[in-house]
């Protein structure tokens, strides 16, 4: 089975930096994946994870350790429209892709 | 740019009714998904499908639901006798391939209410 989990909420100001953590317990690991989602809308891809280390992608990085079971997404100077859920996801050994519950995430001014 | 194409966007229908949720995935994809939210709630794996069978399905899809390629562009979920629960925003997702790094695509959702 797969079991994957994010902090609920979070709450940061524009023109900071947030981080959000993911850890995961899974079936099989072919990839760490990072989604974006604003309310009523589809997820969107930001990010790939499948070794260990950072990957960095304009404001945005993702970082993964996968003998620890933990990902992080990272943003840098936030702005109000980065207001979403963010959802950590895993690939797992059947290449299909499994989502954690999400992290709300609220910029404020 | 290419894009997964869903239809309806809203189905209200009543309890025990069945629906047909369609899909046309970006045309050169050859792996196909359905992934069910429910307000609030996680998006949740249902199907994936390739080469015209189930690749895997999860604990959710019962019999109650079933998937098709009718013909080379559409993608359908049909839930035979829909119940309370199953009112949800279902999303149709594909991809080109499975293997290193790539992007599943998601549909905008067709959202289901059940009555």
């Amino acid at each position: 089975g797969q079991n994957i989990d994010q902090p609920t909420e979070m709450t940061a100001t524009e023109g900071a930096i947030v981080q959000i953590n993911c850890t995961y317990q899974t079936s099989g690991f072919n990839g760490l994946f990072w989604y974006q989602q604003h309310a009523g809308e589809a997820p969107t891809f930001l990010s790939y994870n499948v070794l260990d280390g950072l990957e960095e992608k304009g404001r945005f990085s993702s970082f993964l350790s996968r003998s620890k079971g933990y990902s992080y997404l990272l943003l840098k100077e936030l702005q109000m429209k980065d207001s979403a859920s963010y959802l950590c996801a895993v690939k797992n050994g059947a290449n299909n892709l499994f989502f954690g519950t999400g992290t709300r995430l609220t910029v404020i001014p | 740019e290419p894009e997964v194409t869903q239809t309806p966007s809203h189905q209200v229908t009543q309890m025990g009714q069945e629906v047909i949720l369609r899909c046309v995935p970006i045309s050169n994809h050859l792996y196909f998904y359905w992934y069910r939210q429910i307000l609030g709630q996680k998006v949740e794996f249902l199907v994936s499908f390739y080469n015209n069978e189930i690749s895997e399905k999860s604990e959710i899809f019962d019999d109650q639901f079933s998937v098709e390629r009718p013909d080379g562009s559409n993608f359908t979920l049909k839930i035979r006798s829909t119940k309370l629960e199953d009112s949800a925003m279902y999303f149709c997702a594909s991809s080109l391939r499975t293997s290193g790094m790539w992007e599943l695509f998601f549909g905008e959702g067709s959202r289901l209410t059940v009555l």
